[in-house]
């Protein structure tokens, strides 16, 4: 297993337009979380599912992202509408079940999107 | 609401040498996790180190080791023999364990931290 995998590495877009990522978690993991880290910040929560089910939506999700998890496997997050706002880096990240001992994240190497 | 501050921007350090990272953080859970990550300029996130709130016992791997203050709120990370690899930039995280968590993690805004030849 090569880990958590995330792609496109680099998304350019034009405002408005409409853009999808997709993460590959690490096979074993049920638990899967996205993150958006803006230049000089720390990463913050976006949403997290465990199997297929969404069970978090961070209030940073506005109506314009959605997420999915078909099946448990792979997720995919969607942008809508494309703002020069949305220019981050998304991150996707995994974990094993168990969450009061499995607590560490395996990161992927993120998506840098940059919207013009 | 949870929050972890980390008041260093930069660092900077000779190589062989050790650096202490702050990272202060804010909760009313009793029992957590604290990290410690590390992102390099590929953007990858790694895990350098784990503490368990309920475990008084500082943390440590190999190079890196933790003093975890839990009264004071307070985490910091000794890097010894500093390397040129150690230089990217590093961030503190926190995730609740109470039942039903979903362990999301809740980062500072990371030290850059510069190891110089």
């Amino acid at each position: 297993d090569t880990g958590v995998s995330q792609d496109p590495r680099h998304k350019i877009t034009k405002r408005g337009q409409n853009v999808t990522f997709r993460c590959d978690p690490i096979s074993e993991h049920n638990r899967l979380y996205w993150y958006r880290q803006t230049l000089g910040q720390g990463p913050e929560f976006l949403t997290y599912f465990q199997n297929e089910a969404q069970l978090e939506k961070s209030r940073l999700l506005s109506d314009r992202f959605s997420a999915e998890r078909p099946k448990g496997s792979f997720s995919t997050l969607e942008i809508q509408r494309t703002e020069q706002g949305d220019s981050a880096m998304y991150l996707c990240a995994s974990s094993p079940p168990g969450d009061r001992v499995n607590t560490e994240a395996f990161f992927g190497q993120g998506t840098r999107l940059t919207v013009v | 609401a949870q929050t972890v501050t980390q008041s260093q921007p930069e660092m900077s350090v000779q190589e062989a040498e050790t650096v202490t990272l702050s990272c202060t953080y804010d909760t009313s859970e009793s029992n957590y996790y604290l990290f410690w990550y590390k992102q390099p300029p590929s953007g990858q996130m790694i895990l350098v180190i784990r503490q368990e709130a309920y475990k008084q016992q500082n943390a440590t791997e190999n190079r890196f080791s933790v003093n975890f203050q839990k009264a004071a709120k307070s985490f910091s990370l000794k890097i010894s023999d500093s390397q040129l690899g150690d230089t990217a930039m590093y961030f503190c995280a926190f995730t609740n364990v109470y039942g039903g968590a979903t362990n999301k993690l809740i980062f500072g805004t990371g030290t850059l931290l510069a190891v110089q030849p």
